[in-house]
């Protein structure tokens, strides 16, 4: 099976603007989630979707949403960039029945 | 204050050298530990996953174990290649609650094997 796809993979975009980024889960996966990754923090979970449903969410502002698709993908949007916001995202999909995640090679964001 | 908190931040050591990296954690009960390697500029690879009734796993050249007494996992790596220079991040997964997926990240280990 193909792996967890990310696009673009690389991405820089102006204080102000908006942005959306892609995640096709590994078929068959029906969970997708989404986490930011900074240096400083680590990991930081995002949300997570769940045939078609958003399922949990994380400490982020409403700037950060999400949604996802009836085959699965999922898209991620961040509105009204801010420079802190330049940081991996990663996306992972899981099997409903699994724990185990499978992570996308990610999207780096660069605010400037 | 971070509920996973991973031992040393950053290693560095010599190719065929063994290594430990610690993770302690405050979160419980929890469902599942996990360690995962990322290389950088990648996605994290999944190294191994224990249950909280497990108390050792091992994934080739890598072992880890988890004492749920002290709330301690580590990960061993034995005759350190090269490849092996990465981020290593332990992950504790509350488990689903309500449908939902609860898990915490610790922020990490840097490790560089050095020839």
């Amino acid at each position: 099976k193909a792996g967890v796809t990310q696009t673009p993979r690389y991405l820089i975009k102006t204080r102000g603007q908006q942005v959306t980024l892609s995640c096709s889960p590994i078929s068959g996966h029906r969970s997708v989630s989404w986490y930011q990754q900074t240096p400083g923090q680590g990991l930081q979970f995002l949300f997570e979707y769940f045939s078609e449903t958003q399922r949990n969410k994380g400490n982020f502002p409403g700037r950060f949403s999400g949604r996802q698709f009836s085959n699965s993908r999922s898209e991620m949007n961040v509105s009204t960039l801010e420079l802190g916001d330049s940081a991996l995202y990663l996306c992972a999909s899981r099997d409903s029945g699994s724990y185990e995640q499978y992570f996308g090679p990610g999207t780096r964001l660069t605010v400037t | 204050k971070n509920q996973v908190e991973q031992s040393p931040q950053s290693l560095i050591i010599l190719e065929g050298k063994n290594c430990t990296l610690q993770c302690n954690y405050t979160v419980s009960p929890f469902s599942n530990l996990r360690w995962y390697k990322q290389d950088t500029g990648r996605g994290p690879v999944s190294l191994t996953i224990m249950t909280f009734s497990e108390n050792t796993k091992s994934n080739g050249r890598y072992t880890a174990t988890l004492d749920a007494d002290t709330k301690q996992s580590s990960l061993h790596i034995t005759a350190s290649q090269l490849s092996d220079s990465a981020s290593y991040i332990c992950v504790v997964n509350l488990g689903d609650s309500g449908g939902y997926q609860k898990v915490t990240f610790g922020i990490g280990t840097k490790l560089q094997v050095i020839p």
